[in-house]
């Protein structure tokens, strides 16, 4: 059975650091992996979608990379402001079930 | 123009209570979905239809029933409702592009059972 942990829950910087946020997944056999911000009482907003043939996915500030074999993705956060607090998910499109399995979460705050 | 949204947003009601909550998608999409965002931020999917027919079906309890009336909607329905029904409930739309199918999501509904 898939499972998606991230590390870690929460983290909280002061503006302007570059950080790591990491995801791993259980079993390779993936179509793909997203993350996604969900930020206080909204919805979810994709931002990088990485296919399983792929190793990284840039969009501005934002790189996430990919290793399925180890099971493992970071997403790379750039020079980080007030604006990207936020909750961050990653989710795998899982091979076997075709379904979204989504990680815990972490809980991003970046403080003036 | 919002693409994936959801009604209402928030609900409040009695245990035993039957409610629903509407989903529309002005993207195209031939995929919808219900994820269920439980008070831990855990979120799950519930079920995913494509062009109207039931794709997935979560273990879920049967007083949960999706209907699709077209492609672009996709209503849940609860019938006695219970304090562990509770949550926080998200659709969603897919399309796949270029092998890609990243997922849109609606505001969601806060639905909170007494």
């Amino acid at each position: 059975k898939q499972e998606v942990t991230q590390i870690p829950a929460a983290l909280s910087v002061p503006e302007g650091e570059n950080l790591v946020l990491n995801c791993s997944f259980t079993d390779s056999a993936i179509y793909n992996l997203q993350w996604f911000r969900q930020d206080p009482g909204k919805g979810l907003t994709s931002l990088l979608l990485i296919q399983s043939s792929q190793r990284e996915q840039t969009s501005g500030r934002l790189n996430a990379s990919l290793d399925k074999s180890s099971g493992r993705s970071t997403l790379y956060i750039a020079a980080s402001q007030p604006g990207d607090s936020a909750t961050y998910l990653c989710a795998v499109r899982d091979y076997n079930t075709d379904k979204l399995i989504f990680g815990t979460g972490t809980r991003l705050q970046v403080f003036p | 123009d919002t693409a994936v949204s959801q009604t209402p947003k928030y609900l409040v009601t009695q245990m035993g209570n039957d409610k629903s909550i509407k989903c529309e998608q002005n993207l195209g999409h031939d995929t919808m979905y219900w994820y269920k965002q439980d008070s831990k931020k855990f979120l799950k999917i519930m079920f995913s239809y494509n062009n109207k027919e039931l794709i997935i079906n979560e273990t879920v309890p049967n007083r949960f029933s999706p209907k699709s009336p077209d492609k672009a909607h996709l209503n849940l329905h609860i019938n006695s409702l219970e304090l562990g029904d509770s949550a926080v409930y998200f659709c969603a739309s897919s399309q796949i592009v270029g092998g890609a199918d990243t997922q849109y999501f609606g505001p969601g509904t806060r639905l909170t059972v007494l």
